[in-house]
């Protein structure tokens, strides 16, 4: 079975709306990522996490929060949803103990922002 | 900071052609290189990875030699089939970054019948 899932798998917002896409893992890994996917870009960090209760800034955070409730779940937020937001999301989980830094990536999620 | 560099944005190849796609890197220190393969419809899954120089990583056919000279980790395959039609990214780890991983921008190889 699936050890990363994501839900929605799709979503369409309104500008101005809330969007909250949450991941849960099942791989008991410490670390947990929230990525955007665009083209020409690649794969590009928004927020991680080392563990239930952190968060840390990725590479492009602005107009976006993040929540890691506990060890298997970390949300990514969007309190003000605007277009240039359209993307694909996917979340990906990571052990912290090991030497090489192997990450588990969940489905995606499409977020269109009308 | 650490970077990786794919140069080839797009690949089109036909049925037992031979792929080769270019990887250069940049870091501080002593990375992790890896290959991740990204089917339609699917997240990004791990294909191989090489942590010391001069390794080799190899998985489906497909391979790529650490060359810490060249700071390169080019991906080949001698016969390429349409079921390998997918985005492949090359990427990074650092131990200094946390287990951070940095990406390249991808490719997308597409294999006509």
């Amino acid at each position: 079975e699936a050890a990363v899932t994501q839900s929605p798998r799709n979503k369409v917002a309104v500008t101005g709306g809330k969007v909250t896409l949450s991941c849960n893992q099942t791989n008991n890994h410490n670390n947990m990522y929230w990525y955007r996917q665009d083209t020409g870009h690649g794969l590009r960090l928004i927020h991680y996490s080392y563990g239930a209760g952190s968060t840390e800034k990725g590479d492009i955070p602005d107009g976006y929060k993040a929540s890691r409730p506990s060890q298997e779940n970390f949300s990514l937020i969007l309190e003000l949803a605007t277009p240039s937001q359209t993307s694909v999301y996917f979340c990906a989980s990571g052990d912290a103990g090991t030497d090489y830094a192997e990450q588990f990536f969940g489905p995606g999620t499409r977020l269109t922002v009308l | 900071g650490d970077s990786v560099t794919q140069t080839e944005g797009q690949v089109a190849l036909s049925e037992e052609d031979f792929l080769t796609i270019h990887c250069n890197y940049s870091a501080s220190g002593y990375p992790t290189l890896f290959w991740y393969v990204q089917y339609p419809g699917e997240g990004p899954q791990l294909l191989f990875r090489a942590s010391r120089d001069k390794e080799k990583g190899s998985s489906r056919g497909f391979e790529a030699t650490y060359d810490k000279g060249t700071t390169s980790f080019h991906l080949r395959k001698a016969s390429v089939q349409e079921s390998d039609s997918a985005v492949y990214y090359c990427a990074l780890s650092d131990r200094g970054s946390n287990n951070r991983i940095f990406f390249g921008d991808g490719t997308q190889l597409v294999v006509k019948p």
